[in-house]
C-alpha cells in the first residue's frame, strides 16, 4: 500500500523567512497530493493541494510542487507570519474515492 | 462547500463500555467515508473505510470486531468502539469525498474519545 514520509519533523523559522516541507510517496498510482494544517484539537483544514498532471501550484504565500519520477513533492511557504504556526500534514491518494494516506507531519514554529 | 458533522465532540466512559461515533455529510451524498484515528502529537492513522450498503474495508492492524463500522445511508456512518479501554482514548475523525470527479476529501471536527 500507499507509503507517505514526510520531513523535518520539527521546523523552526523566524517570521519573513521562508518554510519548505518534503514529502516522498511510494505508490505510483497515486496522483492527488493535499496539504493539510491542523491547529490543536481541530480538524485538518486544506491548504492547497496538486495533482499529478501538474508540476507545481501557487496560492498567494503558499506553492506546492510535484516531481512525478522523483516521486516528491514539497510544500512552500514564503514571508512567514506568526499564524503560520501549526502542524502540517501531507497525504496521497489515487482518487476521491480512494483513501488519503497522511505523512507524519510538521510542527512549524513562525517566531516573531 | 461540504459539511460532515461528527457526533457526539467528545466523550467519557468507563472501560469496558461501548461507544458510537456518528460521521454525518450535511449536504452531499457520500457512499464512501473513511475513518481515521490521531493520537496526541501524531499523524492521522487511517482505520477502515465505510462503504454504503456494504461492508467495511479495515488497514492493516485493525480490529474490525473492536471497530464496528456502519454505513446504513449516503450521508452517514457510525464507528462504534466496542469494549473500550483507556489505550482507545484518541481522537477519531472522519472523511468523506465530495462526490463527482473531485478529490477533496471534507473532514468531519473530530471526537475526543477518552476511556477511564
Amino acid at each position: 500500500g500507499e507509503n507517505v514520509e514526510q520531513h523535518p519533523s520539527t521546523l523552526s523559522v523566524q517570521e519573513g523567512d521562508s518554510a519548505v516541507i518534503k514529502c516522498t510517496y511510494s505508490d505510483s498510482a497515486s496522483n492527488y497530493f493535499p496539504w493539510y494544517k491542523q491547529e490543536l484539537g481541530k480538524r485538518p483544514q486544506l491548504i492547497i493541494d496538486i495533482r499529478s498532471n501538474v508540476g507545481e501550484k501557487k496560492d498567494q504565500r503558499i506553492a506546492v510542487t510535484l516531481n512525478k519520477t522523483a516521486k516528491h513533492f514539497s510544500l512552500h511557504i514564503t514571508e512567514t507570519q506568526p499564524e503560520d504556526s501549526a502542524v502540517y500534514f501531507c497525504a496521497a491518494s489515487i482518487g476521491g474515492g480512494f483513501k488519503t494516506i497522511f505523512g507524519a507531519g510538521t510542527r512549524l514554529f513562525v517566531k516573531a | 462547500g461540504a459539511v460532515v458533522s461528527q457526533h457526539p465532540s467528545w466523550v467519557i466512559c468507563k472501560s469496558g463500555t461501548s461507544v458510537k461515533i456518528e460521521c454525518r455529510s450535511l449536504d452531499f451524498q457520500a457512499t464512501t467515508m473513511f475513518w481515521y484515528r490521531q493520537f496526541p502529537k501524531q499523524s492521522l492513522m487511517l482505520m477502515a473505510t465505510s462503504n454504503e450498503g456494504s461492508k467495511a474495508t479495515y488497514e492493516q492492524g485493525v480490529e474490525k470486531d473492536k471497530f464496528l463500522i456502519n454505513h446504513a445511508s449516503l450521508t452517514l456512518s457510525t464507528l462504534t468502539v466496542t469494549s473500550a479501554h483507556p489505550e482507545d482514548s484518541s481522537f477519531y475523525i472522519c472523511s468523506a469525498p465530495a462526490g463527482g470527479t473531485g478529490n477533496e476529501q471534507f473532514f468531519g471536527p473530530g471526537t475526543r474519545l477518552t476511556v477511564l
